[in-house]
């Protein structure tokens, strides 16, 4: 069985702050797929992320990084220098027999406020 | 571009009443997916199909039914609405295959039974 946990469940920052998203995932299988995940206010979800277990580099876009650790079965993603804009729900996600039948964490709500 | 079009937005519903939520993709996607959201437990999956024709079950099936006549749509019934599927439900959809990228979701149904 996998599971996703996401420990923080709600994180507050100030603008211009970095903040970090914890993630952290169990499966036995060797080929997963992970996902990040915004949901804003207005409810929609908004893909950020995919990145497959081969691939243990760090990405970056803009103002977000992902650390994609196996050794310690985390993904990790990092905000720089935050917005008001970046306020929303987070949900990291994992995917074991392909076909995006996704296991959520819980989501973790970031505010951030000026 | 439309995406991934649910309806309705919102539903009151009595205990008992049969009622179907709508999903029309119209990205030729191959894979559909529901998904419903209730706070604290994140997103989990109703069912799915990899393909036209085809459906499977995910991780809460029970009390809920799909079809998938066509490629393009993807409705979600509940026979015998109760109280616990009190929820807001997600359709989404995806390439399919193994590798399959990103999940396209809809804006999502807010389903409460009374």
């Amino acid at each position: 069985a996998q599971k996703v946990t996401q420990a923080q469940t709600e994180i507050s920052v100030v603008e211009k702050e970095d903040v970090t998203l914890d993630c952290v995932y169990e499966t036995r299988d060797t080929t997963y797929y992970l996902f990040w995940y915004k949901q804003p206010p207005s409810g929609e979800l908004v893909f950020l992320i995919r990145r497959n277990s081969f691939d243990e580099q760090n990405e970056i876009s803009g103002r977000y990084s992902w650390n994609f650790q196996k050794s310690t079965s985390s993904f990790n993603f990092t905000i720089t220098a935050s917005q008001v804009v970046d306020s929303a729900v987070y949900f990291c996600a994992l995917d074991t027999g392909g076909g995006n039948k996704l296991t959520f964490g819980t989501g973790t709500q970031l505010k951030v406020e000026l | 571009i439309a995406g991934i079009t649910q309806a309705p937005t919102s539903q009151i519903l009595a205990a008992g009443r049969r009622m179907t939520l709508r999903c029309t993709q119209d990205m030729r996607h191959n894979a559909m997916y529901w998904y419903r959201q209730d706070l604290g437990l994140g997103l989990r999956l109703i069912h799915y199909s990899n393909t036209a024709g085809t459906t499977g079950k995910g991780e809460v099936p029970d009390g809920y039914s799909v079809s998938r006549a066509n490629t393009d749509d993807f409705p979600l019934t509940l026979a015998s609405a109760v109280p616990s599927q009190t929820s807001v439900y997600f359709c989404a959809s995806s390439d399919g295959g193994l590798d399959t990228g990103e999940l396209f979701f809809g804006e999502g149904s807010r389903l409460t039974v009374l």
